[in-house]
């Protein structure tokens, strides 16, 4: 079965770095999104990419953050300067069209030390 | 009024009880509804989609009434495995809200 990859699985990094997060998604999918969720809290969306740019994004992706689909099969989350509440996991999903349903990966556990 | 909200649970329940819970959203636009299922510290994956005229798949159990715009999961039979949190997600446009989730534990 095709599935959603990323690496690394575990990131620790100190505050005030920069971090990428990688995701290989499902080879013929169109959209594509990074989420996170806050140890015991809710999966949040972060942000949605279609047709090479950002459809939606929420609050919580500000100019801090950055997406980007660099050669037609990776889709990187950036973190330009870490914080401590960035700690979470992020999940980075994908899907074939607006209506089904979403792959997730296995997530990245990103600690902001 | 949050995008999609769930009962917490936790919900304990005994090997081969039945269990239900819902979960309401807030955008009537909304055109895709599904019920995903995460383990402690894993992604989550989907547990099965919601159809407007309910839907079965072995013990399970949805139903979508989009005139009150709440969606029910039920599991009859529980089984020990079906200890998990069971995510909501609702689709308003492309992105996939998710609720924050209903635990279930099932004991033997």
């Amino acid at each position: 079965e095709p599935e959603v990859t990323q690496t690394p699985s575990h990131q620790v990094t100190q505050m005030g770095q920069e971090v990428i997060l990688r995701c290989v998604p499902i080879s013929n999918h169109l959209y594509f999104y990074w989420y996170r969720q806050i140890l015991g809290q809710k999966v949040e969306f972060l942000v949605s990419f279609y047709n090479n740019e950002i459809s939606e994004k929420s609050e919580i992706f500000d100019d801090q953050f950055s997406v980007e689909r660099p050669d037609g099969s990776n889709f990187t989350l950036k973190i330009r300067s870490t914080k401590l509440e960035d700690s979470a996991m992020y999940f980075c999903a994908s899907r074939d069209t607006g209506g089904t349903q979403a792959f997730f990966g296995q997530g990245t556990r990103l600690t902001v030390v | 009024r949050k995008e999609v909200e769930q009962d917490p649970g936790p919900f304990n329940v005994p090997e081969g009880a039945t269990v239900a819970f819902n979960c309401t959203y807030s955008n009537s636009a909304s055109q895709s509804f599904f019920w995903y299922r995460q383990d402690c510290r894993k992604e989550p994956k989907l547990l099965m989609s919601v159809y407007s005229s309910g839907n079965e798949d072995g013990r399970f159990t949805a139903q979508l009434n989009r005139a009150s715009q709440y969606i029910s999961l039920l599991i009859r039979d529980s089984k020990l495995s079906d200890s998990a949190t069971y995510l909501c997600v609702v689709t308003p446009g492309h992105k996939l809200s998710f609720g924050a989730g209903t635990t279930v534990t099932v004991r033997a």
